[in-house]
């Protein structure tokens, strides 16, 4: 079956620290993967997307992430961590086959100490 | 450039009352539409999609239904809202017939059932 696995629930880090958000899928072939950041109360705001080529990849806000075919993960990594980057994050697969469906991971929610 | 926008932004319903959440999409035509809930502590799951006017998939059986009356126009309903409903409703988009499917999601609905 599908799916999307982000193991850690809640992560803290202090400001300044390096961050790895972890992302693990399982599909028959390989999707296209997303970061998403969303604040409280807010929606989700696209970080980051890998489709194909490069396996490292860089987004918004400092972000980057690595697609490993090998472990099947897309981990989000961000070299220094402010304050501001306190939301909650998600990992998503999507189907190259046109269906257009999305997978969620649960989330992983960042605290960051000042 | 697109925006999307859903409304209300909060609801407070009581069980049994019906339930209507628009989402609406300027800057684009001909998109796909979603649906997703979010509920506490889970991920997202994606309730309904939308290819063209008039076209729903339903992705989970439950209480919801929705319709897509205009191009650019989506629809979640219920006759009689459950205390299971409540979420956090988020409604995205993407362009159709793109060969990636990058969503765009919408700043959400907080449903409170009583």
């Amino acid at each position: 079956a599908q799916s999307v696995t982000q193991p850690d629930i809640h992560i803290t880090v202090s400001e300044g620290a390096s961050l790895e958000l972890r992302c693990n899928y399982s599909y028959g072939a390989t999707p296209y993967l997303f970061w998403y950041v969303q604040s409280p109360g807010q929606g989700l705001q696209l970080l980051l997307k890998y489709f194909s080529g490069d396996t490292l990849v860089q987004g918004i806000k400092g972000f980057e992430a690595e697609f490993k075919r090998s472990q099947s993960s897309f981990n989000l990594r961000k070299p220094s961590v402010h304050w501001s980057d306190a939301a909650e994050y998600f990992c998503a697969v999507g189907s190259r086959s046109g269906t257009y469906k999305y997978i969620f991971g649960t989330g992983t929610r960042l605290k960051v100490l000042a | 450039s697109q925006t999307i926008h859903q409304w209300p932004a909060t609801l407070v319903q009581p069980v049994g009352s019906p339930l209507s959440l628009e989402c609406t999409v300027e800057g684009t035509s001909n998109p796909n539409l979603y649906w997703y809930r979010q509920a506490a502590g889970r991920g997202l799951q994606l309730l309904f999609y939308s290819v063209g006017i008039g076209q729903i998939s339903s992705e989970v059986p439950q209480n919801l239904s929705a319709s897509r009356p205009q191009d650019r126009q989506f629809i979640l309903s219920s006759k009689k809202l459950l205390l299971s409903d409540s979420g956090f409703y988020l409604c995205a988009w993407s362009v159709r017939g793109a060969s990636y499917n990058e969503q765009f999601f919408g700043p959400g609905t907080r449903l409170t059932v009583l």
